[in-house]
């Protein structure tokens, strides 16, 4: 499978304040393109997701932007919390398939 | 409602033992997934079932890896003379149909002494 590469491994950000963690992919076949959450001990839970026919999602604090000719999408939390500390994973998939995913984004939101 | 589970959520096991791992999906979900997680890596993926279809096993990591799925449910993840590089957390994700959300259940934690 081709690789999701995920940036930066590891980010603190202060309460209120904006998260930015970005994906690239090199699979032009990926069509489906979702966000994961997951806390200590859990498994991941879906947050947002996007198809490449648009550049942009959003659903509450949360949005995604998706340039399909870099082949690069970002995940943006905007008015972090503490409640959003965890560890964040972008995916992909192209078809009927298992994800693709990056290797996380350890996130810590200050108070 | 019930979620994804997977039993059990820890395993401790000696090298060269052989292990089963259980998953049993959201009802009425015909699509099962397994994926390995390392510490401080990404979810790999392993193998996915697609109600009574062959599996795609393209993921599977060696051939000491095997999966099976009962009457398009209950699915257990095989792993035969364990090593310690198979040591990871182990999650089983399922979804309605093969292009649907998947829901991923807690884990099973496999540690190789």
């Amino acid at each position: 499978q081709q690789q999701v590469k995920q940036s930066p491994q590891s980010l603190i950000v202060q309460k209120g304040g904006i998260s930015i963690i970005n994906c690239a992919y090199e699979n032009t076949a990926f069509d489906y393109f979702p966000w994961y959450q997951q806390f200590p001990g859990k498994g991941p839970a879906l947050l947002i997701a996007i198809r490449p026919d648009v550049s942009e999602k959003k659903e509450g604090r949360f949005t995604i932007s998706f340039n399909k000719s870099a082949k690069q999408f970002s995940l943006h939390i905007m008015d972090s919390q503490p409640g959003d500390s965890a560890t964040y994973f972008c995916a992909a998939r192209g078809g009927a398939d298992g994800l693709t995913f990056g290797k996380g984004t350890h996130l810590i939101i200050q108070p | 409602g019930a979620g994804v589970s997977q039993s059990p959520s820890n395993k401790v096991t000696e090298k060269g033992k052989d292990v089963e791992l259980r998953c049993d999906p959201i009802s009425g979900h015909t699509a099962l997934y397994w994926y390995r997680q390392s510490l401080g890596q990404g979810l790999e993926f392993l193998i996915y079932f697609q109600g009574n279809s062959a599996p795609d096993k393209s993921g599977l990591p060696s051939d000491r890896f095997s999966a099976e799925r009962t009457g398009g449910s209950v699915s257990t993840l095989t792993i035969q003379r364990t090593q310690q590089e198979d040591s990871a957390v182990y999650l089983c994700a399922s979804s309605l149909g093969s292009f649907n959300e998947q829901f991923f259940g807690p884990g099973t934690r496999l540690t190789v002494l």
